[in-house]
């Protein structure tokens, strides 16, 4: 039933680390999105893909790389952890004609 | 450069004391205003869209309203189930979508 789903739900590592986080929608959307929040609450795009294509990119670090298996999976790997990566990161999907997101529940990222 | 400002940063209602949030925006070519609802520790959930201004939409005690400069959520007496944070997003014409910082609404009963 899960319309758009992430994994893992918190995530706490080392500083140098590499890791992954997966989302996966299955509403058919052609457009699948990254997005951090912060401490402040604010939510700001990082990545989107389009059929497959990265149409967007945010002056994000090249440590944060996303890839996209299909199009209802696009997951985020993020190499040599910083303590500013700390955040919650959101996965979401859209179908490009409407402009509506619809997110997953986060993963909350706390770099130690 | 694409601006999206709400306030307020924080609003605490009595269960029943209507009030309105705001949300105010500078883009270049609106192509779509969005209201989204984020409960803590999950993600934003869509309300509404807002389109032109003068555009009205309504779910249950929500009403949006959008102006040329700013768009309105009001809440008609609202009961502790509508705390949340409320978030403002504002697509341009490019496609980009920005999101404001949000209001923090508490109802206390």
């Amino acid at each position: 039933d899960t319309a758009v789903s992430q994994t893992p739900k918190y995530l706490v590592t080392q500083m140098g680390n590499d890791k992954s986080i997966k989302c996966e929608q299955n509403l058919g959307h052609d457009t699948m999105y990254w997005y951090k929040q912060d401490s402040k609450k604010f939510l700001k795009i990082m990545f989107s893909y389009n059929n497959k294509e990265l149409i967007i990119n945010e002056t994000v670090p090249n440590r944060f790389s996303p890839k996209s298996p299909d199009k209802a999976h696009l997951n985020l790997h993020i190499n040599s952890l910083e303590l500013g990566d700390s955040a919650v990161y959101f996965c979401a999907s859209s179908q490009t004609s409407s402009g509506v997101l619809f997110f997953g529940p986060g993963t909350r990222l706390t770099v130690l | 450069e694409d601006q999206v400002t709400q306030s307020p940063e924080a609003l605490r209602l009595q269960e029943g004391e209507s009030s309105s949030l705001n949300c105010s925006y500078t883009v270049s070519g609106l192509r779509g205003l969005f209201w989204y609802r984020q409960d803590p520790g999950k993600g934003p959930e869509f309300l509404f869209t807002l389109y032109s201004a003068g555009e009205e939409k309504e779910k249950e005690r929500l009403k949006a309203t959008l102006t040329k400069k700013e768009s309105f959520l009001h809440i008609t007496a609202p009961k502790p189930e509508d705390s949340a944070t409320y978030l403002c997003a504002v697509q341009a014409s490019a496609g980009d979508m920005r999101f404001g910082a949000g209001t923090r609404l508490t109802v206390k009963p």
